[in-house]
């Protein structure tokens, strides 16, 4: 069974400009979930999408989002990037059958910011 | 900010047990203790997770103390490709908070 993929593996930008990241969740798995782990520092929650819709997100500004498509895959946008915003991002994917379902993670993209 | 508190490092012997410690005293009795590892830069890799009875799988067993404030994964036989970040993370919805872990090295 294929497990979650993400693309680009890395993806540079400048500052002020736009990054789109995508993710595939495990088949069958309807919930998508996006985290950011800046160096050296823990996964911070990003986003949660199930069903196509938002379900939830963490302390991040208006200009991280992102969109679930029907076949459950996703998309997360970064507007206006910093320098900041240069981390790994990873998604993960769940049955979303329940809030406590085990996520499974992709590999991640290494997003940096020039 | 993460409900569990574990040692920031931690070395292990090739073939012997690996055992990490996590405490979650503020645990609420419908929260799951759960087990990622993250080995350099990969995605994190699920392990195990439990409510309230140990558990084991082929990868790790975990080990819940009565109290619920307190657990141990332990790895039976670590190689050395279990070294890792070893993350413990208490959670009762989708938002998973990871804390620091403990970076378990593996020697031979």
């Amino acid at each position: 069974e294929a497990g979650v993929t993400q693309s680009p593996t890395h993806l540079i930008k400048t500052r002020g400009q736009q990054a789109t990241l995508r993710c595939s969740p495990i088949s069958g798995h309807t919930s998508v979930y996006w985290y950011q782990q800046a160096l050296g520092l823990g996964l911070q929650f990003l986003l949660w999408y199930d069903e196509g819709e938002e379900r939830n997100r963490g302390n991040f500004p208006p200009r991280f989002s992102g969109r679930q498509f029907p076949n459950y895959s996703s998309e997360l946008n970064v507007n206006a990037l910093e320098l900041e915003d240069s981390a790994l991002y990873l998604c993960a994917s769940s049955w979303g059958l329940a809030e406590t379902d085990t996520q499974y993670f992709g590999p991640g993209t290494r997003l940096t910011v020039l | 900010d993460a409900k569990t508190t574990q040692p920031p490092s931690m070395d292990c012997a090739e073939g012997r047990a690996a055992n990490l410690p996590c405490n979650h005293s503020t645990i609420s009795g419908n929260e799951y203790v759960y087990w990622y590892r993250q080995i350099h830069s990969q995605g994190p890799q699920y392990i195990i997770h439990g409510l309230k009875n140990n558990e084991t799988n082929e990868m790790a067993s975990l080990i819940i103390t009565e109290d619920r404030k307190s657990s141990t994964l332990i790895l039976p036989h670590a190689t050395l490709r279990d070294t890792a970040v070893y993350y413990c993370i208490v959670r009762d919805n989708n938002d998973m908070r990871f804390g620091a872990g403990t970076r378990l090295t593996v020697k031979p």
